[in-house]
């Protein structure tokens, strides 16, 4: 079936205002993860899903980022009154389950521009 | 805490030659280990992973990578470097389950 996929692919907002990013996993994974990667940094961790539920949220920088999974499928990443240092690539990643051996398949992640 | 340093931000090899990516990992357990490539405009994908047993790991596309304990190294070769293999190369430790801890990435050019 079709991999994970994020859109929009591109996201330029001003500076204070509100953004939406939207991942659709692949079908059937319970485990849904977001990531964010700034210039030049490998991925960082926010948060992961497992089912409707966020089970691990330590990630998230403050409380200007959100995120949802009302149905346990997509996710919606919200980040309120945006900041220039917002701007990277939002990743996110879906697998069967968070057990050791489950590979975590990638989107082709939205890149975020604050101006 | 767990971290991943990746020494050589970016790396020149000529085709055909032999590549190494170096990783180093600082984990407090029995280390998780993982390499994935990123190309432009796409996502991660998994070339390997360690979990236990054998410490040399084969993968995609004719990388392995060999789990060094007593050096906290999980360095990733290719015998012979095709034009197709430039990319980013991230090295990751850590539960897949969560928190999944990346290095900052190698960059590699690959010369005709």
């Amino acid at each position: 079936g079709a991999g994970v996929s994020q859109t929009p692919s591109n996201k330029v907002t001003e500076k204070g205002k509100y953004v939406e990013l939207r991942c659709d996993p692949i079908s059937g994974h319970t485990a849904l993860y977001w990531y964010r990667q700034s210039l030049g940094q490998g991925p960082e961790f926010l948060i992961y899903f497992q089912g409707t539920g966020a089970a691990d949220d330590s990630g998230l920088p403050n409380d200007r980022f959100f995120a949802v999974r009302p149905e346990g499928s997509v996710s919606t990443l919200k980040i309120q009154r945006t900041e220039r240092g917002d701007s990277a690539v939002y990743l996110c990643a879906s697998s069967l389950r968070t057990s050791a051996n489950n590979e975590q398949f990638f989107g082709p992640g939205t890149r975020l521009t604050v101006l | 805490a767990q971290s991943v340093t990746q020494p050589d931000i970016h790396i020149t090899v000529s085709e055909g030659a032999s590549l190494e990516l170096r990783c180093n990992y600082s984990y407090g357990a029995t280390p998780y280990l993982f390499w994935y490539v990123q190309s432009p405009g796409q996502g991660l994908q998994l070339l390997l992973k360690y979990f236990s047993g054998d410490t040399l790991v084969q993968g995609i596309k004719g990388f392995e990578a060999e789990f060094k304990r007593s050096q906290s190294s999980f360095n990733l070769r290719k015998p012979s470097v095709h034009w197709s293999d430039a990319a980013e190369y991230f090295c990751a430790v850590g539960p897949a389950g969560n928190d999944m801890r990346f290095g900052a990435g190698t960059r590699l050019t690959v010369k005709p």
